[in-house]
């Protein structure tokens, strides 16, 4: 089964909270994504984790914290966004760590707005 | 770092046309390139991929052609069918993935 779960499907936050976005995979896949997509838009890479560890960071800012706590999940930790922040969130996992050129699964995103 | 263009932005087509979507990247190291196609609030699904050592890859009404020395790849989508209408992405990748701009595909019945 080729499933990768995000959730919250939706999320809508202030300026001043503080949220998470959790990520979820279950095939064995060794490397875990981030990606921002902003509405007409490509997605965007912002972090790349590799067997748990961060492997990639694009000049993220420091209001967006990844975490890998074990193989299967990665949480995106989210604190004083700004409304430019509003996007589509997705996570994707792939089958090797250690190489991003392979097949990458996506899961539906969480729909960020910030008030 | 890596660059990919795409056209067309928007391509219109009759159901059971052909549909060609042309993509260039910049950095010669790149040696993966994916296409994926999203639905409207829905997830990016890879549809086909290929690796710089191959030059044409095939599956179904599907099919995706590479040329490295021009540093371009297409997707031919033969038959076209309503639900064939979507968003989609190529992509290349060497060190990370970088997607093209788009390309919106409507298929009229």
């Amino acid at each position: 089964d080729t499933e990768v779960t995000q959730t919250p499907k939706h999320l809508v936050m202030g300026m001043t909270n503080k949220k998470s976005l959790k990520c979820e995979q279950h095939m064995g896949h060794r490397a875990m994504y981030w990606y921002k997509q902003k509405a007409k838009k490509p997605p965007e890479l912002m972090f790349v984790y590799s067997y748990e560890k961060l492997s990639i960071n694009e000049s993220v800012p420091s209001r967006f914290s990844p975490e890998c706590p074990n193989s299967s999940l990665l949480n995106l930790h989210l604190h004083a966004l700004q409304p430019e922040d509003s996007a589509l969130y997705l996570c994707a996992s792939s089958q090797e760590g250690g190489t991003v050129n392979q097949p990458q699964h996506f899961g539906d995103g969480t729909r960020l707005s910030i008030l | 770092g890596e660059n990919v263009e795409q056209h067309p932005s928007t391509l219109s087509v009759q159901e059971g046309d052909s549909a060609v979507i042309k993509c260039t990247y910049s950095d010669s190291a790149s040696n993966y390139f994916p296409w994926y196609k999203q639905e409207l609030g829905k997830r990016p699904q890879l549809i086909i991929d290929i690796r710089s050592n191959v030059g044409e890859k095939k599956d179904q009404r599907i099919a995706v052609t590479l040329n490295k020395t021009a540093k371009h790849f297409s997707l031919h989508i033969t038959e076209t069918q309503p639900e064939d209408s979507a968003v989609y992405f190529c992509a290349a990748s060497f060190q990370k993935l970088v997607f093209g701009t788009g390309t919106r595909l409507l298929v009229s019945p």
